[in-house]
């Protein structure tokens, strides 16, 4: 069974840093492009960061470039996301999410339950 | 950066269909992706590549792309279905994923 379990939300100050991670598990991880995808309370889902398999394509979104930095561990099946200088408009829930882009498949067939991170003084 | 469009919101009997477009230039060229989410809950893929379902998803659900707007297409609505529903693709210009700004499904 494919699980995506994160972790590392929390309550944080602005200007601040956090560390998020996803433990991936009942699939072959390094076989798989990563993400991490947001959601502000009460809106939409925003892609976040995006990671191949063998971390050789790393992509952001405008609202995070220069702040965030995804990484992933294929020998440890996990993903994280480094987030530094946060602000109150990065509070949301985070998700850790999968593609295919080898094979084609460019959709998220897998999501994680999320985490919260609040940011707030 | 590309965009996608939804109406915010989309009401239908039960028993009816719902239709929840999606618009985007040229969207007709891209290879569109649905999905479901419930209150509390992580979203969940009802339709991928425009019209093609996960296994476990009713026949139901389906999609179909053109021009500048896709379409998800639920058929005989129950009110298990009333959620947000988000469309999503891949831009190729900037490796990006794109999502848009999802629609809520009252089952009136």
């Amino acid at each position: 069974e494919v699980q995506l379990v994160e972790s590392g939300g929390g309550l944080v100050q602005p200007g601040r840093s956090l560390r998020l991670s996803c433990a991936a598990s009942g699939f072959t991880f390094d076989d798989y492009a990563m993400h991490w995808v947001r959601q502000a309370p009460g809106k939409g889902l925003e892609w976040v960061s995006g990671i191949s398999w063998n971390s050789g394509s790393i992509g952001y979104a405008d609202s995070v470039k220069g702040r965030f930095t995804i990484s992933r561990d294929n020998a440890k099946n996990s993903l994280y996301l480094q987030m530094n200088s946060l602000r109150a408009e990065d509070t949301a829930l985070y998700y850790c999410a999968r593609t295919d882009p080898q094979s084609g498949r460019y959709y998220f067939d897998y999501w994680g339950q999320g985490t919260l991170v609040t940011v707030s003084s | 950066s590309y965009v996608l469009t939804q109406p915010p919101s989309v009401s239908v009997a039960p028993g009816q269909t719902a239709r929840i477009t999606c618009g985007g230039n040229n969207i007709g060229s891209k290879s569109v992706h649905w999905y479901q989410q419930k209150p509390g809950q992580a979203p969940v893929l009802v339709v991928y590549d425009d019209s093609d379902r996960p296994s476990g998803i009713p026949e139901r659900f389906s999609g179909s792309n053109s021009g500048n707007t896709a379409t998800l297409t639920i058929s005989r609505v129950e009110a298990g279905d009333e959620a947000d529903y988000y469309c999503q693709v891949w831009d190729s210009s900037s490796d990006h994923q794109v999502f848009g700004g999802g629609t809520k499904l009252t089952v009136l």
